[in-house]
């Protein structure tokens, strides 16, 4: 296993286009969550599941942004007409539900909206 | 509102010398920190945790300590590289499965 891969790692899109990001997460992870990352701040969660179920949402997700994980595996963040505000980095991270509540995270994937 | 913050945004040291990062948290049902190191172009990397019922917890190089009475954790480097440098950022959980972490410390180790 590789760790968790997310794709694309750069996207740069002009405003109003959609854009989706994939995340890879470790096999036996049953929890994964996305998080945004924007410069010189911490990371700022957005949503996560256990296995295909999302659980929590936060209030960051406005209702441009939608996440699904349909087979429990890959996950998808789907950001639809992309606003500047929402260039910033875009982690996934996993972890098992069954241990200590440890994310392993990906390398992002970075968006540039212009 | 509860929230998760450091008090120096950077921290310049010389190699060799030891490193103390520092987290101040205002959740009181936190129960569970976690250190993660963020290299540049990477995502956050687990370093050290710790639960509220331990003070200290050590590793290789690495020690944590968690003071509950003023909401206080702190990381401490010993003998500081240069491959150290990093942002480094505490996380906390209380009461839910969702890490909440704060505003980040860069470590900046000089040769």
């Amino acid at each position: 296993d590789t760790g968790v891969s997310q794709d694309p790692r750069h996207k740069i899109t002009k405003r109003g286009q959609n854009v989706t990001f994939r995340c890879d997460p470790i096999s036996e992870h049953n929890r994964l969550y996305w998080y945004r990352q924007t410069l010189g701040q911490g990371p700022e969660f957005l949503t996560y599941f256990q296995n295909e179920a999302q659980l929590e949402k936060s209030r960051l997700l406005s209702d441009r942004f939608s996440a699904e994980r349909p087979k429990g595996s890959f996950s998808t963040l789907e950001i639809q007409r992309t606003e500047q505000g929402d260039s910033a980095m875009y982690l996934c991270a996993s972890t098992q539900s069954s241990g200590a509540n440890v994310l392993t995270f990906g390398a992002g994937s970075r968006l540039t909206v212009l | 509102g509860e929230s998760v913050g450091l008090h120096l945004p950077t921290l310049s040291v010389q190699e060799g010398d030891n490193s103390i990062i520092n987290c101040a948290y205002s959740n009181s049902a936190s129960d569970y920190f976690i250190w993660y190191k963020q290299e540049s172009g990477k995502g956050p990397q687990f370093i050290i945790d710790i639960r509220s019922n331990m003070d200290k917890r050590q590793g290789q190089r690495v020690t944590v300590l968690l003071n509950k009475t003023v909401k206080h954790l702190s990381l401490q480097i010993a003998a500081t590289q240069p491959g150290d440098s990093a942002v480094y950022f505490c996380a906390e959980t209380g009461g839910s499965y969702i890490p909440t972490f704060g505003r980040g410390t860069s470590l900046i180790v000089h040769p």
